[in-house]
């Protein structure tokens, strides 16, 4: 079947502009979850979404970010004034739920640029 | 809070030889553990698990096993090949939250 997959696979964008990265995962996984990764670095947890609600957004980094889950499958973060910092790939990942020891399945990630 | 350190790269192996990579892990409560791989171009992908302590996950060739004594997950292969070339992740799973938190990675490059 179809894996996690995310849209789009590049983005260029100018300090201070306003991005969005779309996230589709895996038919009927309950759980999404929104990772950083930056060169030479492991991914970052940044939120993660038990259906619609965000279960824990501990990981946002400041009030410049967010991400939504409306209907409970797709789901978009939202990044406004970009700063240089945010350049990174942004990853997301879906698991058929939140149990214990639970695989997250992982897209192949957006790659952003802040010039 | 939850952190894991892997053994730092680069690492390089000729082919055939045996692969160690160390990971270890603080964390509170009993979290599972996982390793990812990255090949080239290509997303993040599970290569194997273990939940709970003394459980060896394995997957083509890879093992690692849980040690909750010296909270450790190693990788290990006996035979490296050159498609093993990738790089390695360590993580953990909270069991309390949904979220992983990994390693730095360690990228392995293996010669003919």
């Amino acid at each position: 079947g179809a894996g996690v997959s995310q849209t789009p696979s590049n983005k260029v964008t100018e300090k201070g502009k306003y991005v969005e990265l779309r996230c589709d995962p895996i038919s009927g996984h309950t759980a999404l979850y929104w990772y950083r990764q930056s060169l030479g670095q492991g991914p970052e947890f940044l939120i993660y979404f038990q259906g619609t609600g965000a279960a824990d957004d501990s990981g946002l980094p400041n009030d410049r970010f967010f991400a939504v889950r409306p209907e409970g499958s797709v789901s978009t973060l939202k990044i406004q004034r970009t700063e240089r910092g945010d350049s990174a790939v942004y990853l997301c990942a879906s698991s058929l739920s939140t149990g214990f020891g639970e695989t997250q399945y992982f897209g192949p990630g957006t790659r952003l640029l802040v010039l | 809070g939850n952190s894991v350190t892997q053994m730092e790269g680069p690492v390089t192996l000729s082919e055939e030889a045996f692969l160690t990579i160390n990971c270890t892990y603080t964390a509170t409560g009993y979290p599972s553990l996982f390793w990812y791989v990255q090949y080239p171009g290509e997303g993040l992908q599970l290569l194997l698990k273990a939940t709970k302590a003394d459980d060896k996950g394995s997957n083509k060739g890879f093992e690692a096993t849980y040690r909750k004594e010296t909270t450790s997950f190693h990788l290990e292969k006996g035979s490296v090949q050159v498609s093993d070339s990738a790089v390695y992740f360590c993580a953990l799973l909270d069991t309390n939250a949904g979220k992983s938190t990994f390693g730095d990675g360690t990228t392995l490059t293996v010669k003919p």
